[in-house]
């Protein structure tokens, strides 16, 4: 079992541009996270999904989209990179409330 | 508004130095409060969960333990290898699938 997985492992963006961090979980689990941990303030909850087709907003989901596709991945899309969006970014999967993570990816924006 | 917040933010032992890490939360309807280790460079690595007031849990050489107000994370005879951040989380009623996670305690274990 891979675990979770979570594609790339770093990206530099200019100001502006766009992509999608790829999450993928493999323990057959209902729900997954998306996170940002930033210096200082901990992880905090951007974008989460309960179970297959649904998405809810976490604490801190302005300018950020997400896609459930089906019950292995979820992406979370950049729109127009700013650089307040420079940090690592952690997708989880849970089937009741312990979470398993990926290895994070690390995201600059200049 | 609901807190986590966890001291020190840093701590340095000696290896054999045995301490505590706290989590002090203020949230109303607690499920559960969870502890992760976080190496650098990598994602949190689950430990713990505690439920209710009282409860316990033991791993090798960490122990936690869970008050209304507060969790303690117990390091015994601590080795270089427990060297981490250690990430408390609670989650509560009205968070849905929400959870809120303190900022961490970074240990140093010296050899």
């Amino acid at each position: 079992n891979a675990g979770v997985t979570q594609t790339p492992k770093f990206q530099v963006l200019k100001t502006g541009q766009s992509m999608t961090l790829q999450c993928a979980q493999d323990m057959n689990h209902n729900s997954m996270y998306w996170y940002r941990q930033d210096p200082g303030m901990g992880l905090r909850l951007i974008y989460y999904s309960a179970s297959e087709g649904t998405t809810d907003k976490g604490e801190v989901p302005n300018g950020y989209n997400v896609s459930r596709l089906n019950k292995r991945e979820f992406s979370l899309r950049l729109e127009s990179a700013a650089p307040s969006q420079t940090s690592v970014y952690f997708c989880a999967s849970s089937e009741l409330y312990e979470q398993y993570f990926g290895p994070g990816t690390r995201l600059t924006v200049t | 508004e609901d807190q986590v917040t966890q001291s020190p933010e840093a701590l340095r032992l000696q290896e054999g130095e045995s301490s505590s890490l706290n989590c002090s939360y203020t949230v109303s309807g607690l499920r559960g409060l969870f502890w992760y280790r976080q190496d650098p460079g990598k994602g949190p690595e689950f430990l713990f969960t505690l439920y209710s007031a009282g409860e316990e849990k033991e791993k090798e050489r960490l122990k936690a333990t869970l008050t209304k107000k507060e969790s303690f994370l117990h390091i015994t005879a601590p080795k270089p290898e427990d060297s981490a951040t250690y990430l408390c989380a609670v989650q509560a009623e009205n968070y849905g699938q929400n959870f809120v996670f303190g900022p961490g305690t970074r240990l140093s274990v010296l050899p």
